[in-house]
């Protein structure tokens, strides 16, 4: 299984719903990361976790809170999201070894819309 | 600063051959990636230099210049398939890789 998978595909909310997307792997995977890509742009960097740890938070707004229950999951919880936050949320995991030529593995994104 | 540039959008035909080009300023070098994006799909890694020269792999090679701060993928006998997305990504350090703003390619026929 080379697979990671994410859901819901598809979310629209508003600016007062609390939502969550969820990610999934089973490759034995220790790191996991959360990326957002708007249109014709590159995926940034939102959060990484390795071995269930946060190691990275790129000083994303605490509006988006990420957590990881086990080393196969990994969530994003989302609150009072602003319309400019609509974009594609990709999740990603990698070998977390320490090599530099840790190829990322991207599920296939959550397209959400905030109204 | 932080810095990676591609071509924004790229047309050729099916059996040509196409280089995408790569130029990057980081503040750290571990290593450049190259990912495919098929619109509404998830990157899929495709290529992978951390020392200068040319790595091939079938259809797809890919070349760099540590000391240019340069990258190319070179897609060979192009298929209509292979219009897609093309980012470039260097990894910084760690756990962060920083990706390219992407270059769209067209395959025409």
């Amino acid at each position: 299984d080379t697979e990671v998978t994410q859901t819901p595909k598809h979310l629209v909310m508003g600016m007062t719903n609390k939502k969550s997307l969820k990610c999934e792997q089973h490759m034995g995977h220790r790191a996991m990361y959360w990326y957002k890509q708007k249109a014709k742009k590159p995926p940034e960097l939102m959060f990484v976790y390795s071995y269930e740890k946060l190691s990275i938070n790129e000083s994303v707004p605490s509006r988006f809170s990420p957590e990881c229950p086990n080393s196969s999951l990994l969530n994003l919880h989302l609150h009072a999201l602003q319309p400019e936050d609509s974009a594609l949320y990709l999740c990603a995991s990698s070998q977390a070894e320490g090599q530099t030529n840790e190829k990322l593995f991207f599920g296939s994104g959550t397209q959400l819309s905030v109204l | 600063g932080q810095n990676i540039d591609q071509p924004t959008e790229m047309t050729a035909t099916e059996g040509a051959i196409v280089q995408i080009n790569c130029t990057y300023q980081t503040s750290g070098f571990n290593g450049l990636f190259w990912y495919q994006q098929h619109a509404g799909e998830a990157p899929t890694f495709l290529s992978y230099n951390v020392l200068d020269g040319l790595e091939e792999k079938g259809r797809f090679s890919s070349f760099l210049s540590r000391s240019k701060g340069y990258s190319y993928l070179l897609l060979k006998e192009l298929q209509m398939k292979d219009s897609a997305s093309y980012l470039c990504a260097v990894n910084n350090g760690g756990f962060k890789t920083i990706f390219g703003a992407g270059t769209r390619l067209f395959v025409k026929a």
